[in-house]
């Protein structure tokens, strides 16, 4: 069974420029997280999605970041414009029940 | 406020030695508690989780967890560390009524010495 899969690996972009990351949890999660971890601190939750829907996404950090979730199935993030501020890890996790999160290696994010 | 806290930012062990790296959780109730490895250029993988019942969790690479309700800790042990376990080990906790977010520790960089 293929994990969750994350692209790009890593992303090099400009301060100001957008970027958009994508994950693909395991088939037949509904459950759906993102997660980042900037400048080596904890990794902070961002939002959780049901199947389609947001169920949780008051670690939004501001309107520059929105996430969807097209059918239920894989997810964007995407960061528009980019600040230096933003630069770190982003993690997305997938799970079927409230037990599990099955976490992808995630994408390092670089602004300039 | 729910938090977690890992004390110990950076920890070097000899190889052959023990290990335990501490975490401590601030929750209403008693969470999910996990712990998570994470090596250089890979992703997070679960080392063991704690639901309920017997306070001393098994997990894989050799790691065990005891949950201490007492003193709000979940800490992390091996008896015999290898070099390949140098990692950053992250302390993490969930509601246990919900499949919602986990909060994290900073996490801890374990260098193994030869």
């Amino acid at each position: 069974e293929a994990g969750v899969t994350q692209f790009p690996s890593h992303s090099v972009i400009e301060k100001g420029q957008t970027v958009t990351l994508r994950c693909d949890p395991i088939s037949g999660h509904d459950n759906l997280y993102w997660y980042r971890r900037v400048m080596g601190k904890e990794i902070k939750f961002l939002l959780h999605f049901v199947k389609e829907s947001k169920q949780d996404e008051s670690g939004m950090p501001n309107n520059r970041f929105l996430a969807e979730r097209t059918g239920g199935t894989y997810s964007t993030l995407k960061v528009q414009p980019a600040e230096l501020e933003d630069s770190g890890v982003y993690f997305c996790a997938s799970g079927q029940n409230s037990y599990e999160q099955y976490f992808g290696p995630g994408t390092r994010l670089t602004v300039t | 406020a729910q938090s977690v806290t890992q004390p110990d930012i950076h920890i070097t062990v000899s190889e052959g030695a023990s290990l335990e790296l501490r975490c401590n959780y601030s929750y209403g109730a008693t969470p999910y508690l996990f712990w998570y490895v994470q090596s250089p250029g890979q992703g997070l993988q679960l080392l063991l989780k704690y639901f309920s019942g017997d306070t001393l969790v098994q997990g894989i690479k050799g790691f065990e967890a005891e949950f201490k309700r007492s003193q709000s800790s979940f800490n992390l042990r091996k008896p015999s560390v290898h070099w390949s376990d140098a990692a950053e080990y992250f302390c993490a906790a969930r509601r246990n009524t919900n499949a919602g977010k986990s909060t994290f520790g900073d996490g801890t960089t374990l260098t193994v010495k030869p």
